[in-house]
C-alpha cells in the first residue's frame, strides 16, 4: 500500500510569513495526526483527527497555527505568521484506529521548515 | 501531564556489542510502543506492549514492559551497522488517548 505523503518536503520562509503542509493518509485510515519534532526530541502532537473531527488540539499555538481535514481525508496545517522558532519537521502520520494510542501510527517523511 | 523519559541519550557501540536503552514514563500506562528512526528519515513501528511484564521478541531486539506498566526497555543483542538509528518509546497513558513519545535514544555502530 502507498505510504504516507507530504508535500513540500522542505521549505524555507522568512519570519512572519505563512506557511502551509500537505498530508495524505494511508487510504482507509481514519485517524491523522501532525506531529512536530526538534532536532534530538521525539515527535510531540499538534493536532489529532479522526475523521474529519479534531479530537485533540490541545497542543496546537491557535494564535498561529491552523489545521483542517475537510471529507476525512488528507490534511492542510498552517502557520501565519511563521516564527524563528517554528523551525522544526512537520511529521503527518496516520493509523486505523479510534481512540489515540491502540495501533500503529505511520509517518510520513516530514517537512522540514526553516524559518529566517 | 504525562511525561515519558528515555535513558541514554546517545550510545556508540561496536559492532558485535549488545545495546539496551530504558524507557520510564511518569503515570502508568495502558499500552507502549516503540518506533525507530533512521538519520535523516521517519519514524518506524516497531513493536506494541500491552501486558504488565510482556516480553516480545523480533530477531536480535527484545522488547520488555515493566511489571508496574511504567517502564519499559528494548535490547539488541550483537549490534550490526543497520540497527543504526534512533530508538523512541511512546506510552499511552491509563486515562488519555495521547501517545507521548520519548526524546529517544541515538544508536551508533562502529564497524
Amino acid at each position: 500500500e502507498a505510504g504516507v505523503v507530504q508535500s513540500p518536503r522542505y521549505k524555507i520562509i522568512e519570519k512572519k510569513q505563512p506557511v502551509a503542509f500537505w498530508c495524505n493518509p494511508i487510504s482507509g485510515h481514519n485517524t491523522l495526526y501532525w506531529y512536530l519534532q526538534n532536532l534530538g526530541q521525539g515527535p510531540e502532537l499538534l493536532i489529532r483527527y479522526e475523521n474529519e473531527e479534531a479530537v485533540d488540539d490541545s497542543q496546537l499555538p491557535k494564535d498561529r497555527f491552523s489545521a483542517e481535514r475537510l471529507k476525512g481525508v488528507d490534511s492542510t496545517l498552517k502557520i501565519q505568521p511563521a516564527e524563528l522558532g517554528d523551525s522544526a519537521v512537520y511529521l503527518c502520520a496516520s493509523s486505523r484506529e479510534r481512540g489515540g494510542g491502540n495501533y500503529e501510527q505511520y509517518f510520513g517523511p516530514g517537512t522540514r521548515l526553516t524559518v529566517t | 501531564g504525562q511525561q515519558v523519559m528515555q535513558i541514554p541519550q546517545y550510545q556508540h557501540v561496536q559492532e558485535g556489542e549488545d545495546f539496551t536503552t530504558y524507557c520510564n514514563s511518569s503515570t502508568t500506562l495502558s499500552n507502549i510502543q516503540w518506533y525507530k528512526q533512521r538519520p535523516g528519515g521517519h519514524p518506524v513501528f516497531l513493536i506494541q506492549l500491552v501486558k504488565s511484564g510482556e516480553v516480545k521478541k523480533q530477531k536480535r531486539l527484545t522488547f520488555q514492559f515493566g511489571e508496574a506498566k511504567k517502564n519499559s526497555s528494548l535490547h539488541i543483542t550483537a549490534t550490526q551497522t543497520t540497527d543504526v538509528g534512533t530508538y523512541f518509546c511512546a506510552g499511552r497513558g491509563v486515562y488519555g488517548n495521547k501517545l507521548v513519545f520519548g526524546a529517544g535514544t541515538i544508536l551508533r555502530v562502529k564497524s
